[in-house]
This record gives C-alpha cells, sequence and structure tokens, in this order.
C-alpha cells in the first residue's frame, strides 16, 4: 500500500512523560509535515521538512522536536509532556516538485495526556 | 498573515437538498484554495483545489477573489456526504503548508 503511515494510532501518557510518534511515507515525496488537531477540530501546521532539513518551526514549544533521519520518515518527539499536548497528531507528505500541491495525511495519532 | 474562516461549525440538511459550506480567506499574494474531507473514522483527503476547477463527488467551489471567498457547494446532497471539510489555504514559500479552516461538520439527514 502506497500511503503515509502513523505509530502508534492511539498514544495514553501520563504528563511528564517523553514520547513519540513516527511517520513514514513511500510515496516518494520529499516534504512531510506535522499538524496539530485539537479538541475542537482545529487543524494548525507545527513543523515542516524538506529533504530532511527544517524549513517551518510555528513557534511550537521546544519540548517538540522532530527529526527526519531521511525523506521518508518524520518523526516527532515530545518531552515533559503536559495536559494541553492532549489532540490528535498528522503526518502529511508532499511532492514538492508536483503540480497537484496536494498533501497527502496519514491516519493521524491520538494523543492523551492523563 | 493568511487566515481561512469557515463561520458554520454544523451543518445539517436533508438529503437531495442543495449544501453550501462556506469559506473565506485572509491573504495578500495570490493564494491556493483546497478543500479537504474527513469522513468518519478516515483520515483527512482533498476534495478540492481551486486551480483545477473541478468537479469531484458533484462538489464544486469557485473562487471569488473579490468576495475573497472559496465556497462548497452541491446540489443535492447524500447522505455519505456526512463529513468533517475543512476549507485550507496554500500561500507562497518553500513549505506551502496549509492553513486550515476550522471546519464545518456536514451531516445529511435522511
Amino acid at each position: 500500500d502506497t500511503a503515509v503511515s502513523q505509530t502508534p494510532k492511539y498514544l495514553v501518557t501520563q504528563m511528564g512523560n517523553d514520547k513519540s510518534i513516527k511517520c513514514e511515507q513511500n510515496l516518494g515525496h520529499d516534504t512531510m509535515y506535522w499538524y496539530k488537531q485539537d479538541s475542537k477540530k482545529f487543524l494548525k501546521i507545527m513543523f515542516s521538512y524538506n529533504n530532511k532539513e527544517l524549513i517551518i518551526n510555528e513557534t511550537v514549544p521546544n519540548r517538540f522536536s522532530p527529526k527526519s533521519p531521511d525523506k521518508a520518515h518524520l518523526n516527532l518527539h515530545i518531552n515533559s509532556l503536559e495536559l494541553g499536548d492532549s489532540a490528535v497528531y498528522f503526518c502529511a507528505s508532499r511532492h514538492s516538485g508536483g503540480a497537484r500541491n496536494e498533501q497527502f495525511f496519514g491516519p493521524g495519532t491520538r494523543l492523551t495526556v492523563l | 498573515a493568511q487566515r481561512v474562516t469557515q463561520p458554520e461549525k454544523l451543518l445539517s440538511v436533508f438529503k437531495g437538498a442543495p449544501v453550501e459550506l462556506k469559506c473565506n480567506y485572509s491573504y495578500s499574494g495570490s493564494p491556493e484554495l483546497f478543500w479537504y474531507v474527513q469522513y468518519s473514522r478516515q483520515r483527512l483527503q482533498l476534495l478540492l483545489r481551486h486551480i483545477s476547477r473541478e468537479s469531484i463527488k458533484g462538489f464544486t467551489a469557485d473562487l471569488n477573489k473579490g468576495e475573497t471567498s472559496f465556497h462548497l457547494k452541491k446540489p443535492f446532497a447524500q447522505e455519505e456526504d456526512s463529513a468533517m471539510y475543512y476549507c485550507a489555504l496554500s500561500g507562497g514559500g518553500s513549505a506551502r503548508q496549509l492553513t486550515f479552516g476550522s471546519g464545518t461538520q456536514l451531516t445529511v439527514l435522511p
């Protein structure tokens, strides 16, 4: 299946813990994103990487650290989790040279911080 | 700064009725506008791009630069159209990240 995949799908953890979410795309895209969807379903960009380089960091707390080991992967590590971090996190990818400028989304990771 | 506004959080229509989901945007340059849809328990997926001027699943959307709007329309709603709809804008810059509206939950009643 060609797609954007994320693991885990659900993540429940205690305040103060450190956790990671992984994203992989096998679409051959060179640009990847992390979006956060809050409890009111509002979607907001967090980070964007192009060819493993960070190009967008939208005033996200530095407890959030994205890492792109290669063009196909963009992981999100979160330190010292807080209650307000509870949300659904979506990974997306895009081919920067593509005519359609379409982003393909992963299924989301629902993070619950207790 | 770029902003997308979807004034209706919830919208219910009866099957067979016309439906219009409103979207207004604010952007100083030439934006690219999209409609994304999220069906229940599924991932977000692209529905329409303004550049393509296409009709997908009976939906159309026209970019009105004068009114800075990109409303989504369908003449006859179907129950399977029930979903969350997001209007999104892609501005300039290398990232071409999406700025989303707050979404409209459409429910088509039988």
